[in-house]
């Protein structure tokens, strides 16, 4: 692993169904957060953590859950998905905010 | 309410010159990134700029007016590679990144 891994790379998915969407990072990064994109709205944040053990909400969170068991691993729970719910979806990690952030390769979620 | 504001899309001439543009309100300012995106791709960082003035970096250079809440992208010697969506993005108070909703740059032969 080098960076940070996002899982599946797409998927499509029932409504009503659950899911979750895997990250993974190696990088040791305190901060991890999950960023939806859609064509003209840019990226929205759903929940973000500060540090293992840690989350907060973002702009969109609704329909979204998160957890943040160790440093690593920061997955993203759709529990009963809805077709609003069609985006892309990036993870991302930053060492601090004047860094930057790194960001996975994207999931391409679709619900039918 | 926080604000980003980017033109949505850019066209441009291989070989030329190009300046994107990234206007903010948002509440606390730590400095201001600029990132690349391919269609079908995750973002990848351009530049960061905290004080005022012009950062350069080979190709591509950034700069930053704090007062004016403004910064620009300049593009020079366009490749056809550089056809990409660029987005603006502020670090605010909390230290989390606002996102602007990206400038799409077409580049023509």
């Amino acid at each position: 692993i080098a960076g940070i891994t996002q899982a599946p790379t797409s998927q499509i998915l029932a409504a009503g169904r659950r899911m979750t969407l895997r990250c993974t990072q190696d990088m040791r990064h305190n901060a991890m957060y999950w960023y939806r994109q859609d064509l003209g709205l840019g990226l929205r944040l759903i929940h973000y953590s500060n540090t293992a053990g840690t989350t907060g909400k973002g702009e969109v969170p609704d329909g979204y859950s998160v957890s943040r068991a160790n440093t690593d691993d920061f997955p993203l729970t759709l529990a009963s998905a809805v077709p609003s719910q069609t985006s892309v979806y990036f993870c991302a990690s930053s060492e601090s905010g004047e860094a930057g952030y790194t960001f996975g390769s994207g999931t391409r979620l679709t619900v039918v | 309410g926080q604000n980003i504001d980017q033109p949505t899309e850019m066209t441009a001439t291989e070989g030329a010159i190009v300046q994107i543009n990234c206007t903010y309100q948002t509440s606390g300012f730590n400095g201001l990134f600029w990132y690349q995106q391919h269609a079908g791709e995750a973002p990848t960082f351009l530049s960061y700029n905290v004080l005022d003035g012009l950062e350069e970096k080979g190709r591509f250079s950034s700069f930053l007016s704090r007062s004016k809440g403004y910064s620009y992208l300049l593009l020079k010697e366009l490749q056809m590679k550089d056809s990409a969506s660029y987005l603006c993005a502020v670090l605010d108070s909390n230290y989390q990144l606002i996102w602007g909703a990206g400038t799409k740059l077409i580049i023509k032969p």
